[in-house]
């Protein structure tokens, strides 16, 4: 159980293109979802978290504008990279967590979806 | 605040050797400790986590960990590593907020397993 997908695994874009990476979660749902990102050898930073249906909390120092995310269902968010450029290059980790109502002893546990490799050339 | 420090960026350890890869956070409320695992260009995978109850956590792998109130550490153990534990480890903490809840990680620590 608390299984998270994310597509593409990874994507190769030219710089001034847009790109969307979808994350879902395939057999709970969740209200919330994180994204990361991660540098080449160093940790996961938080970008932002979206909320089904409401605006997502982006952290400081991440350009609204630039990454667009959406979190239109209980199983969907994406992130949208827009006018990627090479120093977007990166990887992108989603991860995933059940309602609070959910039941569980403890429901603010995260599930993480394999990650996406973003290359802007 | 609340931070997490992981003192060793690196520990090289020969195959079937015990290793300890070092966890210290900082918080002044209630803290939920997790350990995750990163193989190469992969997502995280759960070791094992602290939420209450006995301070000695097993894990996935082999892998524990001892939740140490008065040292604010959770160093995570395993005590016979295999060329398969070569990866980076990350260790975590997350953060409550009313209902908003937030995971802080550690730089990591990449294990090295040679034989």
């Amino acid at each position: 159980g608390a299984v998270v997908s994310q597509h593409p695994s990874w994507v190769i874009c030219k710089s001034g293109t847009s790109v969307k990476i979808e994350c879902r979660s395939l057999d709970f749902q969740a209200t919330t979802m994180f994204w990361y990102r991660q540098f080449p050898k160093q940790s996961l930073m938080l970008m932002a978290t979206s909320n089904e249906g409401s605006k997502a909390t982006y952290e400081q120092g991440v350009e609204k504008d630039k990454f667009l995310i959406n979190h239109a269902s209980l199983t969907l968010s994406t992130l949208t990279v827009t006018s990627a450029h090479p120093e977007d290059s990166s990887f992108y980790i989603c991860s995933a967590r059940e309602p609070l109502t959910s039941g569980r002893v403890f429901p603010y546990e995260q599930y993480f979806g394999p990650g996406t490799r973003l290359t802007v050339t | 605040a609340q931070s997490v420090t992981q003192l060793d960026s690196q520990v090289p350890v020969f195959e079937e050797a015990p290793v300890e890869l070092r966890c210290n956070y900082s918080s002044s409320v209630s803290v939920y400790l997790f350990w995750y695992v990163q193989y190469p260009n992969q997502g995280l995978q759960l070791l094992l986590k602290y939420l209450s109850g006995s301070t000695l956590v097993k894990g996935i792998n082999g892998f524990e960990a001892e939740f140490n109130k008065s040292q604010t550490s959770f160093h995570l153990r395993k005590p016979s590593v295999h060329i398969s534990d070569t990866a980076e480890y990350f260790c975590a903490v997350i953060r409550l907020t009313g209902t908003a809840s937030k995971l802080t990680f550690g730089t990591g620590t990449r294990l090295q397993v040679t034989l």
